[in-house]
Order: C-alpha cells, then sequence, then structure tokens
C-alpha cells in the first residue's frame, strides 16, 4: 500500500460527460502528479501540483483540468469525454519538489467511455 | 528535456534464469533515474532509484541496476527470476527542473517454468 489513495477505482460513463477523479496523497506529502496510462500512449504525465499550486503541466488537453484543495487532495476533471479518453488515471505523491524524491502512486481510476 | 528507451517491449525469462531489462536515457543535465514496476490491475510499485553516489543500486525484491554515464544507460537485472516476477516494468527519468517522471514505455517480463 503506497498510501496514495484514489476514487472511483472504475467508472463508465458516455461520451460528452464530465468525470472527477479524486486523490488523497500521502501523509505529509505535498506535491500531487496525475498521469494517464493508455496502450497507444503509455504512461503519460498530466499536471503537478505543489501546496496547491500548479507547478507543471504537460501534455494535458484543455477539457481536463485539476487543482489541488488547502487539504491537499487533488482532484482531475474531465469533460466533453472521448472514446479516447478511456484509460487509467494515475494520481501520485512526493513529499516536495526535488527531482531525485521518490514518486509514490495510488492504484488508478479506471476509466471507460461509451 | 529528458526521455527513456527501454529495449524490448516483452522479455521472456525462465524461472532461475538471470532477467535483464534494458534501459537507456537521454538528459542535457545530470538524471535521477527509476525502475517501477506494475503488477496486472495494480498501480505502479518503486522497485529501486539512482540519484547521487554509488551507481550500482540495490532495490527490492532482488533486483539491482547499475547506473553508467558513458552509456547513458540504467539496466535492470536479477540473478534469478522468480514466477511472482512476471510483472511489467518501467524506467523513469527526472532531471533539472523536470520534477515529474518522464517513463519508457515498458517492458512486460514473463517467467516460464
Amino acid at each position: 500500500d503506497s498510501g496514495v489513495t484514489q476514487t472511483p477505482k472504475h467508472l463508465i460513463t458516455a461520451t460528452g460527460q464530465r468525470v472527477t477523479l479524486r486523490c488523497s496523497p500521502r501523509s505529509g506529502d505535498l506535491s500531487v502528479y496525475w498521469y494517464q496510462q493508455s496502450l497507444d500512449q503509455g504512461l503519460q504525465f498530466l499536471i503537478q501540483y505543489y501546496n496547491g499550486e500548479e507547478r507543471a503541466k504537460g501534455n494535458i488537453l484543455e477539457r481536463f483540468s485539476a487543482q489541488q484543495f488547502p487539504d491537499l487532495h487533488s482532484e482531475l476533471n474531465l469533460s466533453s469525454l472521448e472514446l479516447g479518453d478511456s484509460a487509467l488515471y494515475f494520481c501520485a505523491s512526493s513529499a516536495d519538489t526535488f527531482s531525485g524524491n521518490t514518486i509514490y502512486f495510488g492504484e488508478g481510476s479506471w476509466l471507460t467511455v461509451v | 528535456a529528458q526521455s527513456v528507451t527501454q529495449l524490448g517491449s516483452h522479455v521472456s525469462v525462465s524461472e532461475g534464469a538471470l532477467v535483464l531489462l534494458r534501459c537507456n536515457y537521454s538528459s542535457s543535465v545530470p538524471p535521477y533515474l527509476f525502475w517501477y514496476v506494475q503488477y496486472p490491475n495494480q498501480g505502479l510499485q518503486l522497485l529501486l532509484k539512482y540519484t547521487t553516489g554509488a551507481t550500482l543500486v540495490k532495490g527490492i525484491n532482488g533486483f539491482e541496476a547499475e547506473f553508467k554515464k558513458s552509456e547513458t544507460s540504467f539496466h535492470l537485472t536479477k540473478p534469478s527470476a522468480h514466477m511472482s516476477d512476471a510483472a511489467e516494468y518501467f524506467c523513469a527519468v527526472s532531471a533539472g527542473s523536470a520534477r515529474q517522471l518522464t517513463f519508457g514505455s515498458g517492458t512486460q517480463l514473463t517467467v516460464l517454468p
């Protein structure tokens, strides 16, 4: 158990809909990352927050947004969903933003868009 | 910018044989290198990491990796494969101002009885 908690574990929704994925980082970790894992794209970095502020942005679509709240939990919002958004979405956390820090991953949220 | 190349998307070994999973990286600044393992329907678990210091890094479950700057490599090895090692393995790099991990495409390890 990494200590990173993600909900829901599985989600099935229709095209055009909006969903929210939730993440609680490890106790004491200030940095939260979101990754997308799909068969064709592999593991892609989406976005990073540190103590409530956006720190880095990767291949995140404009239809997607995220935020980190004062209690450090984070949410990833996916809107106008398309079939191609079906993937496993990981949240991860680390103590701070040092590049050598270990990043701990949750078990992911499986999103299926039908 | 940094990148990782994992050679071989599928590797099969017999139980008890040497495991060698290859990873080459590209980075314009000194890199930090990681190996993660993903078991079916699970998240990513850190096996080992290299930050600074000793270039031979030992990790969990008997795995180790050696950082070779001259070869820009960070290959993962285990002397004797076990059936429980069957999983997908990801090499990753972070460097400089890029705190996030950049992953390779993964290597699926199959262990044959």
